[in-house]
Formats: C-alpha cells, sequence, structure tokens
C-alpha cells in the first residue's frame, strides 16, 4: 500500500499568516507523530497520538502551534502567526504501534517558508 | 532529559574506506536505540534498531551498530562504503521518561566520492 504523504509539499507564506499542513498515515496505523527539521538542527519532535489516548504534546514550541488527529487517521498540524523562525521542513511518521516496538515510517515533509 | 549526542556533522570518505559514526546518549538505564538515514530526496527510513539481547545489531545495507552501555554509545559502522551510502545519518533513542517519544541526534552528512 501506500506510504506515509504530506500536503502541500512546499508551503510559502508571510509573516503572522496561519498554516495547515496535512499528514495521511498508512492505513491501519494508530501511532503517528510529527516531526520538525531545521536545517543542522536534526529532528525536533512537536507531538505524537497514540490511538484514542490524549496526545503528548510535549514538544509543541508554543501555543501557536496545534495538532489534531481526526477519526485516529489523517491530522492536521496547524501554525498560527507564522513567524520567520518557524521556517523549517515538517514532517510526520506513523507506526502500527508504540515506537519502543514497531518502525516509524516517514512522510516526504512539508517544507515550509515564512517570509 | 534524554540527549543525542552525533560528533561527526559532516564527513567524506572515499569508496572502500571504514566508516565509523559516533553516537553518545544520556541516560543510563534502558534503552531503546535507532539509527535513520535520509537519502538525497527521499524519506527518512530506518537502518537498524537495538532494543535488547545482542549489543551488536545488523542492519540493511552492511551496516551494524554496537550498543556499549558503559560507554553510553551506540556507533555505526560499515567496513567499505559505496558511493550510494552517501546520505544524511541520524541517531535517536526512546526518551525513558517522555511516553513513546524519540529523540534525534543533530545528524550526520555522510559524503563518498567515487
Amino acid at each position: 500500500g501506500a506510504g506515509v504523504s504530506q500536503s502541500p509539499s512546499n508551503k510559502v507564506t508571510e509573516k503572522g499568516k496561519d498554516v495547515e499542513l496535512r499528514c495521511d498515515p498508512i492505513s491501519g496505523h494508530t501511532a503517528l507523530y510529527w516531526y520538525r527539521q531545521s536545517l543542522g538542527q536534526g529532528l525536533e519532535f512537536l507531538i505524537y497520538f497514540q490511538g484514542n489516548s490524549a496526545p503528548d504534546k510535549s514538544g509543541l514550541p508554543s501555543d501557536r502551534f496545534s495538532a489534531e488527529r481526526t477519526g485516529g487517521s489523517v491530522s492536521t498540524l496547524t501554525i498560527q502567526r507564522t513567524q520567520q523562525e518557524d521556517s523549517a521542513v515538517y514532517l510526520c511518521a506513523s507506526s502500527s504501534g508504540p515506537a519502543s516496538y514497531n518502525e516509524q515510517f516517514f512522510g516526504p515533509g512539508t517544507r515550509l517558508t515564512v517570509l | 532529559a534524554q540527549s543525542v549526542s552525533q560528533h561527526n556533522h559532516h564527513v567524506i570518505l572515499s569508496e572502500a574506506a571504514s566508516l565509523e559514526l559516533g553516537c553518545n546518549y544520556s541516560y543510563g538505564g534502558t534503552v531503546n536505540l535507532f539509527w535513520y538515514v535520509q537519502y538525497p530526496g527521499q524519506h527518512l527510513q530506518l537502518l537498524l534498531k537495538y532494543f535488547s539481547g545482542d549489543p551488536l545489531v545488523k542492519g540493511i545495507k552492511g551496516f551494524e551498530a554496537e550498543f556499549i552501555k558503559s560507554k553510553f554509545s551506540f556507533n555505526l559502522r560499515k567496513p567499505s562504503v559505496q558511493w550510494s551510502d552517501t546520505a544524511e545519518y541520524f541517531c535517536a533513542v526512546i526518551d525513558p521518561n517522555g511516553g513513546d517519544k524519540i529523540i534525534f541526534g543533530k545528524g550526520t552528512r555522510l559524503h563518498i566520492l567515487p
């Protein structure tokens, strides 16, 4: 089947605008993760959804960032009032269960540029 | 908090050279460790993982990594690299205090000269 997909692949926005990034996980995967990849900074954990449990939001850098996962499948990461420091590649990953025991499959990412 | 350090940010080797990329983590207890690879223009993918058992872990494409608990290390090795190994390599660890969160290192960019 298809892998993890993300849209859009590229997004250019002006400072202060809101953006929505979408992730379609692999069908049947109960766990979904969002990461941010900045140049030279590796991958920064943002948020984690596992089944119907409350999400782990501990990595969200500010209250301008939020994410939801509807119906246990598609997830949307929303960044409000974007700032230039939000420019990065936003990666989504899914796995069939907890990362402690299951491989994460990554999407191609969304490259966000805030002017 | 758990952290992961990758000592080499950029490595350049010739084909057939041996490779060792360093990775150290900070937590002293039971750990789950990973190496991920991102080839140019491709998705991040799992190279190998260590959960328990034999500390020498074999991965895809001839890579291996050795978990040395006393040194808090999980170095990645390959005896003879190929041009196709040009990629960025990330070491990662499950945060034992953070549920199922994975902490990544900053990555090592490997460039193999043909």
